[in-house]
């Protein structure tokens, strides 16, 4: 069935260094793919997205990368700051259309931690 | 405020009881999802609506489990005979279209005891 794989499941890095966070997707249909970011107590909050006609994008100090032949995408957080420490969600589903496939899957969140 | 609200925003009760909660997407939005995510994981996918319509249900969602969204605006997610395992944070997202970008609501925390 459709799956999403997350790694790694937490992360630990120094103010102001980097942080990458990497999935993997099954369904070749999949053709977008957003990143939530949950903090304790709150509902995801997306905070980049990407399609799969677009091999990567930046916003600031956050890019994602897409990789459609291998089915794998990353998210890559630069000059990371205290208040980037959240949970961290990979998803993927199939936009457009009619399709009833329009559900969300989830990969299993990395729990990212930055040390002062 | 204009995101997707949730009520209530935490929930605790017995065993055997019935439960409801509802959500109100954002105004103009015509999907509207339900997720449950229990503690450590992603968000499961339970059930979507296109305006009033349920167009789809996730073999998650047990005979105990209803879903409605009578006009199309607010919607509520009712569990008849609630068991310990049922306890998790329910999610309400919504959309415009078919475009994907799905808007979280804050979850509605559920204990079973």
């Amino acid at each position: 069935g459709e799956n999403v794989e997350q790694h790694p499941s937490t992360l630990s890095v120094q103010e102001g260094d980097s942080a990458v966070i990497k999935c993997t997707y099954s369904d070749s249909a999949s053709n977008y793919f957003p990143w939530y970011k949950q903090e304790l107590g709150k509902g995801p909050q997306l905070i980049i997205d990407i399609r799969s006609n677009v091999g990567e994008k930046k916003d600031q100090r956050i890019a994602v990368t897409l990789n459609k032949t291998a089915k794998h995408f990353s998210l890559h957080i630069t000059e990371t700051q205290p208040e980037d420490s959240a949970v961290y969600f990979c998803a993927a589903t199939r936009a457009g259309g009619y399709s009833s496939a329009s559900k969300i899957i989830f990969g299993s969140g990395t729990r990212l931690s930055i040390r002062p | 405020d204009t995101g997707v609200s949730q009520n209530p925003r935490h929930k605790i009760t017995k065993r055997g009881q019935n439960v409801t909660f509802r959500c109100d997407p954002i105004s103009e939005h015509n999907r509207l999802y339900w997720y449950r995510q229990t503690l450590g994981q992603g968000p499961e996918f339970l059930t979507y609506f296109q305006n009033e319509a349920q167009l789809e249900k996730s073999r998650l969602l047990s005979d105990r489990f209803s879903a409605e969204r009578p006009k199309g605006s607010f919607s509520t997610l009712e569990i008849q005979r609630t068991e310990q395992g049922d306890s998790a944070m329910y999610l309400c997202a919504s959309s415009l279209g078919t475009g994907g970008t799905q808007y979280f609501g804050p979850g509605t925390r559920l204990l079973v005891l």
